[in-house]
């Protein structure tokens, strides 16, 4: 079974705080995404990469970066962290395009 | 880019009845995906449609795909409470990005 992890479950941060969110993946996938989940959203894209020290924007990659310097490991950073950052954030993986995606459990993140 | 809609964003719905959830998306989309989520949880794969008229089933869930009319549908059969739960789906472009829905809360009561 593909395993995608998440470092934390919980995470409270203070504005303007520099904030790093981890994922691994133990199945050799090319593509991995970050996204956030809001109520009445759905989940928005944040950012992806289909391959190491690739990326590609999403739908709104205003005030994160991201980083991929190992094909399993894909790091959402927020250089700022602001109140409307606050938000569920989900990572997933998937093999190639004829698969679906994979996700971890999720980082609630709370910025005060 | 691709925009995925479904209706309807709450369902309640006795144990034991049928029902329809509707996924519409704007533009070509190479796949359709649905996924569940439950209270508290990740998102978990459920069918990959991958041609028009393809339809998988597993137990009281039929997903069904209709690229000409840019329609799944995602079936309900004869309720039962272990169903309640979010539901997504999500096409995808030809580069690979993921476009969901908004998703629809199911609850199934007794």
């Amino acid at each position: 079974d593909v395993k995608v992890t998440q470092s934390s479950r919980y995470l409270v941060k203070r504005t303007g705080e520099k904030v790093f969110l981890e994922c691994v993946q133990d199945m050799d996938h090319e593509n991995m995404f970050w996204y956030r989940q809001d109520p009445g959203l759905g989940l928005r894209l944040i950012y992806f990469s289909y391959d190491v020290k690739m990326k590609e924007k999403g739908d709104i990659p205003e005030g994160y970066s991201v980083s991929r310097e190992k094909k399993e490991r894909f790091s959402l950073i927020l250089e700022s962290a602001s109140t409307n950052q606050t938000s569920m954030y989900l990572c997933a993986s998937s093999l190639d395009g004829n698969q679906p995606q994979h996700f971890g459990d999720g980082t609630r993140l709370s910025i005060l | 880019e691709l925009k995925v809609e479904q209706n309807p964003l709450f369902l309640s719905m006795q144990e034991g009845k049928n029902y329809t959830i509707y996924c519409n998306y704007s533009t070509t989309s190479d796949r359709l995906y649905w996924y569940r989520q439950d209270p508290g949880k990740s998102l978990e794969s459920l069918f990959v449609l991958l041609s028009n008229g393809a339809v998988k089933q597993e137990g009281r869930l039929m997903a069904s795909l209709d690229t000409k009319a840019r329609l799944s549908t995602l079936h309900i059969t004869a309720a039962v409470h272990d169903l309640s739960a979010t539901y997504f789906c999500a096409g995808q472009n030809t580069g690979n990005q993921f476009y969901f829905g908004t998703g629809t809360s199911l609850t199934v009561i007794p």
